[in-house]
This record gives C-alpha cells, sequence and structure tokens, in this order.
C-alpha cells in the first residue's frame, strides 16, 4: 500500500523559533500534498493543497507568510512554520495524493511551541 | 452552520453490540463522502468510502442518503479493537479528486469489554 511519512514525529521549540516539517510519499509520486491541523479536539482543518513545481494555495485564515510550503519534487513536501507561537502547538498531518486521487495521510506531527 | 457535523458522544457499547452513528453534510455539492478511523494521537486512516446504493465490508454498513444530506455507520458485533474516533468526511470532487477532504469532528466510540 501507499506509504506517507512526516518528520519528525514530534517537536517542541521555543516560541520565536521556526519549525520545518517533512511530508514523503515513500512508494509512489505525489502530485498534490495537503497540510492539515488538529487542535485537541476538533477536526482536522485543511491548511493549503500544493501541487509539485507550483505555490501552495491556502485556505482562508492561514496566513501563507507564517506557513511557508514547499513541493519541490514529486515526492517531498516540506511546511514550515515561521516565528513558531504557542497558539501554533498542535497536531499538523500532511496527506499526498497519487494519480487516482486516492489521498494517503502521514502519521502527523505533534508541534508543542513553549 | 458547520460543514460536517457529528455527535461528539463518547458512546459507551458493550462488546458484542451493534452501534450506529449518523453524519450531516451542508454542502450539496459534495460528491464524495467517507468514514475515517483516527486512534488516539494517531493520523486518520481510511475506513471505508461511502456510495449512493450502500455498502458493507464485513461488520461494517455505511449509507448514503443524499436527499437528506446525511451518512450512516453501522458496527455490528462490535470488537475492543473497535475504539475509537470515527471521523465523517466529504469531498467536493468525485472520486476522492485532487481536493482537501473536509472532516467532521468525529464521534467517539467506547467499547467496553
Amino acid at each position: 500500500g501507499a506509504v506517507v511519512s512526516q518528520h519528525p514525529s514530534w517537536v517542541i521549540c521555543k516560541s520565536g523559533t521556526s519549525v520545518k516539517i517533512e511530508c514523503r510519499s515513500l512508494d509512489f509520486q505525489a502530485t498534490t500534498m495537503f497540510w492539515y491541523r488538529q487542535f485537541p479536539k476538533q477536526s482536522l482543518m485543511l491548511m493549503a493543497t500544493s501541487n509539485e513545481g507550483s505555490k501552495a494555495t491556502y485556505e482562508q485564515g492561514v496566513e501563507k507568510d507564517k506557513f511557508l510550503i514547499n513541493h519541490a519534487s514529486l515526492t517531498l513536501s516540506t511546511l514550515t512554520v515561521t516565528s513558531a507561537h504557542p497558539e501554533d502547538s498542535s497536531f499538523y498531518i500532511c496527506s499526498a495524493a497519487d494519480r487516482a486521487y486516492e489521498q494517503y495521510f502521514g502519521p502527523g506531527t505533534r508541534l508543542t511551541v513553549t | 452552520r458547520k460543514e460536517v457535523e457529528q455527535d461528539p458522544g463518547p458512546f459507551n457499547v458493550p462488546e458484542g453490540a451493534t452501534v450506529a452513528f449518523n453524519c450531516t453534510y451542508s454542502n450539496s455539492a459534495s460528491q464524495s463522502f467517507f468514514w475515517y478511523r483516527q486512534d488516539c494521537r494517531k493520523e486518520p486512516k481510511l475506513l471505508m468510502s461511502v456510495y449512493s446504493s450502500g455498502n458493507e465490508d464485513g461488520r461494517f454498513t455505511a449509507q448514503l442518503n443524499r436527499a437528506s444530506q446525511y451518512i450512516s455507520l453501522l458496527i455490528r458485533d462490535s470488537k475492543l479493537s473497535d475504539s475509537a474516533t470515527y471521523l465523517c468526511v466529504v469531498n467536493l470532487i468525485s472520486g476522492g479528486g485532487a481536493d482537501g477532504l473536509t472532516f467532521g469532528k468525529g464521534t467517539h466510540l467506547i467499547i467496553q469489554p
């Protein structure tokens, strides 16, 4: 089956620093990758959609300058949380869509900003 | 109005029981429907797609009512391992599409021995 990895699994950082999260499709090429965020007891919320080689499309209310997305290849997308603050602490999950448009989720990254 | 609404539960049911829960969606243009399962602090995993004709996978049965815009999930002969949060998910594009999914908050199910 299709496998999507995410690194790191969890990260604790200080307020004001930047954190990069990687999402990789290990055994298929992902034309589109998605980034979601989930706060405790809340639903997953789509943050942005990224297509390989083009700029990401952000959902309303998501700051593109704060959440930098790079989709440089068909197997890798990165999300950088810049100048992180405690309110950015959340569970960040990526998903990757293959050519059949099935979506496969990564294991998630738990970010805690102190 | 939320796009996908579910009763958050928790639903506490004894092992072996049958349990069902529904969700409603607000966008009538939604084309694809899914149930995902999410365990605590883990990523969601696809349980099953939901088709207009209804579909069954082992102990799980999903149904879609487009007229009323609701989706249901029935679990028969529940197992302890069924304890999880069940997420109702819709998509505007048929077949999953290269489009972001819209998730409900989830229904928390606890199967008791």
